[in-house]
């Protein structure tokens, strides 16, 4: 069964400084990625997806993210944080051609000024 | 477009008693998702529908809860009898339909059982 490890929990960060969240998938058949965003007390959000084509995703409010299939790996960054940013941070995967959601335990990150 | 609508947003209820959870997807969406969040378990597939017809129910925690979706428009989560262990905050999520899509997530019902 497929599977996603956020391997950090909560990643505190001063506001304006780079940031990654850290995200790999177990399978290394063919699959479809994705990065959500939920705010306090709010549904989840997406950021960006990646479906095929060029292994950098680039998402809303800055955010990028990178395919990496040697390493199954999908890290999401920023350049510059701002205090906004602060959230819940959600890897999933889907294998392809099912539409079955695996979600990672989530990050939170922390941005303070 | 309003988005995926939940409703109750919040329901405290006793152990014992009957809990159902109203959700509308978005309006084309072929498909639904009933979600479950807890601190221990994280984000859990429940069910999920497509056109109407239960797909996948394997994330169903057992007999007490149970989901139906009458039209397009609508769709229930129903758990009879409720535990102080269903605390949770559960979401409905829609999608057009195919592999790869994005889910769509509703805000969430808070649901406390005591």
């Amino acid at each position: 069964a497929q599977s996603v490890t956020q391997l950090d929990s909560q990643v505190p960060v001063f506001e304006e400084a780079p940031v990654e969240l850290r995200c790999n998938y177990s399978s290394s058949v063919s699959v479809y990625l994705f990065w959500y965003v939920q705010y306090p007390n709010q549904g989840l959000q997406l950021l960006l997806k990646y479906l095929s084509g060029s292994t950098l995703v680039k998402g809303i409010n800055g955010f990028e993210a990178e395919f990496n299939k040697s390493q199954t790996s999908f890290h999401l960054r920023k350049p510059s944080v701002h205090i906004s940013d602060t959230a819940e941070y959600f890897c999933a995967v889907i294998d392809t051609g099912f539409q079955k959601l695996v979600f990672g335990t989530g990050t939170r990150l922390l941005v303070s000024p | 477009d309003a988005g995926v609508i939940q409703s109750p947003r919040h329901e405290v209820t006793e152990m014992g008693q009957e809990v159902t959870l109203r959700c509308k997807p978005i309006s084309g969406h072929n498909s639904l998702f009933w979600y479950r969040q807890t601190m221990m378990r994280g984000l859990e597939l429940l069910i999920y529908f497509n056109n109407n017809v239960p797909i996948d129910d394997s994330g169903m925690p057992e007999d007490r809860f149970s989901a139906k979706m009458p039209n397009a428009s609508f769709s229930t989560l129903k758990i009879q009898p409720s535990e102080p262990r269903d605390s949770a905050v559960y979401f409905c999520a829609s999608s057009p339909g195919t592999s790869g899509e994005t889910q769509y997530f509703g805000p969430g019902t808070r649901l406390l059982v005591l």
